[in-house]
């Protein structure tokens, strides 16, 4: 079984705020993957790592950072939360073709 | 412009009968396709794949058909179950070994008891 969390699930924040969505992965794989969707709109890749010290930035453009210190963790921050930050963030990790997903953190900034 | 298109947002189906989701791709560089579910606030779900070398995988309940020369795959769902409803996403990804998945914005299916 795919064992890859996310945290929070859910997070509501003012404008401005630092927030970090923390990703972790217990399957060993060396590719990790930050996606963002929208409702009713496909999920788009916005950061990718293909092992420690390897981050990439994906096909849509977003203002948030990653790291990949350890094999296993894959942090997303945004350093200026902004309302149009609104979405759903998903993690997913891969040790082969497809993914597997986390549960995703529905982030909010009012 | 998008590489992975499904065309139908919304499809509804009465239990029992068999679903059809479509899936139509442009980008001739894709080797290998999957399906996934999805329910709202939670993640995808992996259910079935494909790789070009194949025009059929078959899991269960679940089989998707692969035609190269349309590009266009479809997920069948027989017997479909009201637990089956859910958003199914396309996805595809080119090899060399990246992974990457190119997302479709999925389609809605809903299954009437």
């Amino acid at each position: 079984e795919a064992d890859i969390y996310q945290t929070p699930r859910y997070l509501v924040i003012g404008t401005g705020k630092k927030i970090t969505l923390e990703c972790s992965q217990t399957m060993g794989h060396d590719k990790m993957y930050w996606y963002q969707q929208d409702p009713g709109m496909e999920l788009h890749l916005i950061h990718y790592s293909y092992g420690v010290n390897s981050t990439e930035k994906g096909d849509l453009s977003s203002e948030s950072t990653v790291s990949r210190i350890r094999t296993e963790h894959f942090p997303l921050t945004l350093e200026s939360a902004r309302p149009s930050h609104t979405s759903q963030y998903l993690c997913a990790s891969s040790g082969s073709p497809g993914a597997f997903f986390g549960q995703g953190t529905r982030l909010t900034v009012v | 412009d998008q590489q992975v298109k499904q065309n139908s947002p919304s499809l509804s189906v009465q239990e029992g009968r068999i679903s059809i989701l479509n899936c139509d791709y442009t980008n001739s560089m894709f080797d290998y396709f999957l399906w996934y579910k999805k329910y709202p606030a939670e993640g995808p779900t992996f259910l079935i794949s494909i790789s070009s070398i194949k025009d059929k995988n078959e899991d269960g309940r679940f089989t998707v058909f692969l035609n190269k020369s349309a590009k266009h795959l479809s997920l069948h769902i027989v017997p479909s179950q009201p637990g089956d409803s859910a958003v199914y996403f396309c996805a595809a990804s080119s090899g060399a070994g990246s992974y990457q998945l190119t997302f479709g914005k999925g389609t809605k299916l809903s299954v009437i008891p």
